[in-house]
Formats: C-alpha cells, sequence, structure tokens
C-alpha cells in the first residue's frame, strides 16, 4: 500500500519569507512524488515530480522539492515568498508498481504581505 | 496546452436523482481519473481508465460508475444520489506511466450539492 502525509493543515509565512510545506510519503518500491497547487476556484496544476536522479528537483513558479529516502520526505520549498503563492497544496505518491496515485490531506498556505 | 473540460462547474440534484458528470480531454491521453475533493481529506480516487471501455475501481468506488464510450469522454454516475456525495469532483487525464510522462491534468472541477 501506499500513503502521504502533509502533517500541516495550513502554513502561514511573511512576503519575502522562505516557505516550506511538508510532506512524507510510504510506498514498498520505488517512489514516483509529486506536488500539485490549486488556486481558489480552479483545477490542480502541476507543479513538480522526483522520479529518479537528484534529490533536488525544480518546477515551476520557482519552487522546488528535496527527495530525502532515508527520511522518506519529499518536501516543497521556496526561497522568496509571493502573496500570489498563497493557495493549497497536495503532494502526491505513486508507488512504481502501481496504477494509481495517491494523494494527501493538503496543506493551505497563506503568504502574509 | 492540455484542455480538461466538464460540463458543469455547479451541479444540485435531489436525493435519488441519476447523476451525471462528464469529462472530455482534448490532448489524445490514455489515462483518466475521477476524484472527489473534501476539506480535509484531500483528494480521493474514485475510478479511473487506462483505455476505451477499460475500468479499475479507486479507493472510494461505493455508490458510483463510470463509462467510457470514446477515448477523450469519461463519464461518471451516480446511480442515486444521496447527500454524502455532496462535494468538489474533479476530472484528469495523463499519459500512460509507459511514457515516462506522470502528470495528470486537471479539469476545473464540479460542485455537486445533492439535497
Amino acid at each position: 500500500a501506499q500513503s502521504v502525509a502533509q502533517p500541516e493543515d495550513q502554513v502561514n509565512v511573511a512576503e519575502g519569507n522562505p516557505l516550506t510545506v511538508k510532506c512524507t510519503y510510504s510506498v514498498s518500491g520505488n517512489p514516483y512524488l509529486f506536488w500539485y497547487v490549486q488556486y481558489p476556484n480552479r483545477g490542480l496544476q502541476f507543479l513538480l515530480k522526483y522520479i529518479t536522479g537528484d534529490n533536488l528537483v525544480k518546477g515551476s513558479y520557482g519552487f522546488e522539492a528535496e527527495f530525502n529516502k532515508s527520511q522518506t520526505s519529499f518536501h516543497l520549498k521556496k526561497p522568496s515568498a509571493l502573496v500570489s503563492d498563497s493557495a493549497l497544496y497536495f503532494c502526491a505518491v505513486r508507488d512504481g508498481g502501481y496504477q494509481k496515485v495517491t494523494f494527501g490531506t493538503g496543506t493551505k498556505l497563506q503568504v502574509i504581505p | 496546452d492540455v484542455k480538461v473540460t466538464q460540463s458543469s462547474r455547479y451541479l444540485v440534484k435531489r436525493t435519488g436523482e441519476k447523476v451525471f458528470l462528464e469529462c472530455v480531454q482534448d490532448m489524445d491521453h490514455e489515462n483518466m481519473f475521477w476524484y472527489r475533493q473534501d476539506p480535509g481529506l484531500g483528494l480521493r480516487l474514485i475510478y479511473f481508465s487506462y483505455d476505451v471501455k477499460m475500468k479499475e475501481k479507486g479507493d472510494i468506488p461505493e455508490g458510483y460508475s463510470v463509462s467510457r464510450e470514446k477515448k477523450e469522454r469519461f463519464s461518471l454516475i451516480l446511480e442515486s444520489a444521496s447527500t454524502n456525495q455532496t462535494s468538489m469532483y474533479l476530472c484528469a487525464s495523463s499519459l500512460p506511466w509507459s511514457s515516462g510522462s506522470y502528470e495528470q491534468y486537471f479539469g476545473p472541477g464540479t460542485r455537486l450539492t445533492v439535497t
């Protein structure tokens, strides 16, 4: 079975400060990891993915994520938050042997001006 | 750009009605998915399809069925709507996993209210 946890329902950060949105996962095989963002009244948009290779992956809108196999984590980061980054962020995982992708419960990011 | 469209943004139905939610994608994707999104529960997979006329149950298929007669269209059917099916429904599509492209492309969602 595969699972993903986002331990924080909400993260507040001041504009210009670095942000981190946490994600941990559990799989039996090799993990395929994803971050998606949902702006108000919109569908989800793909941000970035880790399949293999470099542990630090870069994605859209200046976001990056670090894959840590020993801690089974895939935290989303950005060096300097913008008010426009305020949205709902979802981490997702696919165990390499499965067809399905499992999403986390989501973390609401609030960037305060 | 991939476009995934859903037939309605908002829908209000009565308990016991049969409800059809339609999803169309324009990028010739093999995989299509139906999720429901509820606060505090995230996205949960209802059904997915990896080819025409093929379907597989997701994590919460009870009370739902699906139909995929054409590659671009994936329909979610609530046979007899109940109030606990009030939710946001999201459709998504993707290339087959064998392509190496794993991103899912989502529609805007249908907010269904069952009264």
